[in-house]
């Protein structure tokens, strides 16, 4: 069964820096594209940023460009999201989501959502 | 980039109405377009890749069609459960873009 597990969201002031994690499990982490995808109070989904299966193509929204980084050990079958500069417009509940399969970034398993709370 | 719109942004309907929503992309994307449902507190589900491909697991009721720009997600026969939010997404390249999302209820 595949699961995907974040942690590492809160609370954190304007300005401020956080990391996530995605644990996965269930399937060859190794072999799939991964995404952060967020959703905002009030707000619809958001891509945020994506990692090929081998870590050496990262793709992000202009967004977090220059904020966030993407990033993933496959020998731990975790992904990441180290963010920084955070802001009110960052509040968000933060998905880790798997790609379909051959880099067709559309996503069909997400994790339950860490949720990200930036204010002072 | 490719810019992603849906209409309507919400719709009210009676339980067994054929549902319609629209969604459409300021470039060409081919058939590089997905489907997902988002019920209130939950985690978002894709329906369909491909433009039409029905992802295992989804009721055959929900279908979808289109390429190029424009694209369209059928409810053939709207059911109670299907009160959700609605996202067209991109994949043909980065950015991943959603669309802003389509809010399906009862009547």
């Amino acid at each position: 069964e595949v699961q995907l597990l974040e942690s590492g969201g809160g609370l954190v002031q304007p300005g401020g820096s956080l990391r996530l994690s995605c644990a996965a499990s269930g399937f060859t982490f190794s072999s799939y594209a991964m995404s952060w995808v967020r959703l905002a109070p009030g707000k619809g989904l958001e891509w945020v940023s994506g990692i090929g299966a081998s870590g050496r193509n990262t793709y992000n929204a202009d967004s977090v460009k220059g904020r966030f980084t993407i990033s993933r050990d496959n020998r731990r079958d975790t992904l990441y999201l180290q963010m920084n500069s955070l802001t009110a417009d960052d509040t968000a509940v933060y998905y880790c989501a798997r790609e379909g399969g051959w880099n067709r970034f559309y996503f069909d398993y997400w994790g339950q959502g860490i949720l990200v709370t930036v204010s002072s | 980039d490719t810019q992603m719109t849906q209409s309507p942004s919400s719709l009210s309907a009676s339980v067994g109405d054929r549902v319609t929503v629209t969604c459409r992309a300021s470039q060409g994307i081919s058939n590089y377009l997905a489907w997902y449902q988002q019920k209130s507190g939950k985690v978002p589900k894709l329906l369909i890749y491909g433009a039409s491909t029905l992802q295992s697991g989804v009721p055959s009721r929900f279908s979808g069609s289109g390429s190029g720009t424009d694209f369209t997600l059928t409810i053939s026969s709207l059911q109670p459960e299907d009160v959700a939010t609605y996202y067209c997404q991109k994949y043909n390249s980065a950015p991943f873009t959603f669309g802003p999302g389509t809010k399906v209820d009862i009547k």
